[in-house]
């Protein structure tokens, strides 16, 4: 069964950085299109990026030029690095995956992100 | 870019009736990229239909999906006290390349 583990989230203050990680303890992680999903505190989920199996990267509007999706495949593991933080980043991060890029059939616990000062 | 509005905001129902839930797309989509999910408090949400009408592993045959087009449905054929929850639904565009998650419907109990 596949498995996702999160980690890094917690409280960062306006304009920093964070750097979220999300290991993988299935065997065919780097033939999965992962992504990050994410969850403001009473809302709806929010898709933020996408990678391609092969590198390829996609980003939502709100957060491009700000964040950036990278993956180990040689770690079994998605990274997401968050910079430039404002307050309505506040979130539960979600990674989920899946063997198509159409829809997401795994998911991590989600692990949350505070921008206050 | 896809905008999914999804119907009614909340739907209160008694365990063992019917529920439909509507998504409706801003322009017309391939059925091959309609996902629904399902999410109960405080957990992540859990993949139900993709392709709109494929069930996903595990996923009971209470569940069903439905559409084409713009109008996509999700049906609960008899509701079980598990089901009540948050529905999403989700929309993979090729061009250009986002998933974009509808408002959600929230299934409670009357």
């Amino acid at each position: 069964e596949v498995q996702l583990v999160e980690s890094g989230g917690g409280l960062v203050q306006p304009g920093g950085s964070l750097r979220l990680s999300c290991a993988d303890s299935g065997f065919t992680f780097s033939n999965n299109y992962m992504n990050w999903v994410r969850q403001a505190p009473g809302k709806g989920l929010e898709w933020v990026s996408l990678i391609y199996t092969g590198g390829s990267t996609y980003y939502a509007d709100s957060v491009k030029g700000r964040f950036t999706i990278s993956r180990d495949n040689s770690k079994n593991t998605l990274y997401l690095q968050l910079n430039s933080l404002r307050a309505e980043d506040t979130a539960v991060y979600y990674c989920a995956g899946g063997v198509t890029r159409y829809y997401l059939d795994y998911w991590g616990q989600g692990n949350l992100v505070t921008v206050s000062s | 870019e896809i905008v999914l509005t999804q119907s009614p905001g909340t739907l209160s129902l008694s365990p063992g009736e019917r529920a439909t839930l509507s998504c409706r797309a801003s322009q017309s989509v391939s059925s091959s990229y309609l996902a629904w999910y399902q999410q109960k408090p405080g957990q992540a949400p859990r993949l139900l239909i993709y392709g709109t009408s494929s069930r996903a592993t595990g996923i009971p045959d209470r569940f069903s999906g439905s559409g084409s087009g713009t109008d996509f449905t999700l049906t609960i054929s008899g509701l079980e006290p598990e089901d009540f929850a948050l529905y999403y639904c989700q929309h993979y565009g090729s061009s250009p390349r986002v998933l974009t998650f509808g408002g959600g419907t929230k299934v409670e109990i009357k």
